[in-house]
C-alpha cells in the first residue's frame, strides 16, 4: 500500500520569504503525487500534480514540486510567501491503475507580516 | 459551474439518531469517494463507488453505510451515530479506471457534531 509523511503539523513564515514544505512518499509502485491546499471551511483544491511527465511541476498561485525518486519525496516551496497562502497543504499519492488515494495528515501554513 | 455538491453543512445529532448525507457531482464522474477529516490525521476514505450501483469499503468504513443509485448521488448513512463519529465529512468524485493520475474534486464538506 502506498502513504506519505508531512513533516511538520505547522509551518511558519514570514510574508515573502520561502515557503517549503515536505513530503514523503512510499509506493512499491510508480506512483502519481499530488499537492492540495484547504482553506478554511473549505473543500480541498488541487495545487499541482506528478503524473511522470516531468520532475519539477509548476502548479496554481506560484507553487512548485521537485519529484525525486532517490529522496522519494514531494516537497512543495514557492520563493516569496503572501498573506494569502495561508492555509492548510496535504499531500496524497496514488498508484497507477489505482484510484486509492492517500493523504498526509496535513502542514498548517501560516505567513507573519 | 456546481462541481461537487454536500448538503447538509452542518449538523448536530444526539447520540443513537441517524441521519443521511447527499453529494452530488454535475461532471459526469465515474468515481465518487466519502473521506473524514480529523485533526491531525489528514482525510481517511470511508466507503467508494467506481460506479451507479456500486460500493466498496476504505479505510475507515464501520459505522457507516453507502448507496449509489444513481451515477450523480453519492449517500452516506449513519444508522446510529456516535460521539466518534463527530468530524468533518468530505466527498470527492473523480473520472474513473485508467484516469488514476486526475486529481479529485472536492465538496466544501459536511461539520457533523454528535452529543
Amino acid at each position: 500500500a502506498q502513504s506519505v509523511t508531512q513533516l511538520g503539523s505547522h509551518v511558519s513564515v514570514s510574508e515573502g520569504a520561502l515557503v517549503l514544505l515536505r513530503c514523503n512518499y512510499s509506493s512499491s509502485v510508480p506512483p502519481y503525487l499530488f499537492w492540495y491546499v484547504q482553506y478554511p471551511n473549505q473543500g480541498l483544491q488541487l495545487l499541482l500534480k506528478y503524473t511522470s511527465a516531468a520532475t519539477l511541476v509548476k502548479g496554481i498561485n506560484g507553487f512548485e514540486a521537485e519529484f525525486k525518486k532517490s529522496e522519494t519525496s514531494f516537497h512543495l516551496t514557492k520563493p516569496s510567501a503572501h498573506m494569502s497562502d495561508a492555509a492548510e497543504y496535504f499531500c496524497a499519492v496514488t498508484r497507477r491503475n489505482n484510484n486509492d488515494m492517500r493523504f498526509g495528515a496535513g502542514t498548517r501554513l501560516t505567513v507573519k507580516p | 459551474n456546481a462541481g461537487v455538491t454536500q448538503t447538509p453543512k452542518f449538523r448536530v445529532l444526539k447520540t443513537g439518531q441517524s441521519m443521511t448525507l447527499l453529494c452530488a457531482q454535475d461532471m459526469n464522474h465515474e468515481y465518487m469517494y466519502w473521506y473524514r477529516q480529523d485533526p491531525g490525521m489528514g482525510l481517511r476514505l470511508i466507503h467508494y463507488s467506481v460506479g451507479e450501483g456500486t460500493t466498496a469499503k476504505g479505510e475507515v468504513p464501520d459505522g457507516y453505510n453507502v448507496s449509489r443509485l444513481k451515477k450523480q448521488n453519492f449517500l452516506l448513512g449513519l444508522e446510529s451515530a456516535a460521539p466518534s463519529q463527530t468530524s468533518v465529512y468530505f466527498c470527492a468524485s473523480s473520472r474513473g479506471t485508467g484516469y488514476s493520475n486526475q486529481p479529485q474534486h472536492f465538496g466544501d464538506g459536511t461539520r457533523l457534531s454528535i452529543l
